[in-house]
């Protein structure tokens, strides 16, 4: 069975560096996510992304993130300027379109620790 | 904010059915019932949707009430792997942008 995949699984950074979070969503799907959940906190949706442009974020999406989609297999989420508050899981989704099968899949996740 | 309303938390024997409530109250006639799981820090795991029918797939079935304002998943024979938090979220129909809007969900702990 198709699934979402994440690397890297753990990615340890400093405060202030730069980090990209890769995602390949599942083949034929054609909306991508990002979530993240702080530790014991509530999933939360960070962007959707459809036809190479963004087509909804949240608030927690400002300036220091970024996604992209590189290539035709790959979904990037590139944190700018880490601070210790980014710590978290980042979740990466992707979906067909749809009514019925417009079903978000998630990968298993990237934790990200910010020193 | 979530739209829905589940208990914090719920215990159930292994194999036996564990009945996991949710109330959707002011849920709109083009949004569907979704449920996922979440085991441990693992990714969330769909588990089933529905629009106003009943619904049943390998895992597990879905009843939604006549008036749609409350629907309740049927895991029919609970194991230990079965303990997760789950997650009621209703979103609409082929919204294929939106974001899904993760409330604090069902802790459903499964005793041996």
């Amino acid at each position: 069975e198709p699934e979402v995949t994440q690397t890297p699984s753990h990615q340890v950074t400093q405060m202030g560096q730069e980090v990209i979070l890769r995602c390949v969503p599942i083949s034929n799907h054609l909306y991508f996510y990002w979530y993240r959940q702080i530790l014991g906190q509530k999933v939360e949706f960070l962007v959707s992304f459809y036809n190479n442009e963004i087509s909804e974020k949240s608030e927690i999406f400002d300036d220091q993130f970024s996604v992209e989609r590189p290539d035709g297999s790959n979904f990037t989420l590139k944190i700018r300027s880490t601070k210790l508050e980014d710590s978290a899981m980042y979740f990466c989704a992707s979906s067909a379109a749809g009514i019925r099968t417009d079903t978000q899949y998630f990968g298993p996740g990237t934790r990200l620790t910010v020193l | 904010d979530a739209k829905t309303t589940q208990p914090p938390s719920m215990d159930c024997a292994e194999g036996r059915a564990a009945n996991l409530p949710c109330n959707h109250s002011t849920i709109s006639g083009n949004e569907y019932v979704y449920w996922y799981r979440q085991i441990h820090s693992q990714g969330p795991q769909y588990i089933i949707h529905g629009l106003k029918n009943n619904e049943t797939n390998e895992m597990a079935s879905l009843i939604i009430t006549e008036d749609r304002k409350s629907s309740t998943l049927i895991l029919p024979h609970a194991t230990l792997r079965d303990t997760a938090v789950y997650y009621c979220i209703v979103r609409v129909g082929g919204g294929g942008a939106d974001g899904l809007t993760f409330g604090k969900g069902t802790h459903l702990i499964i005793q041996p």
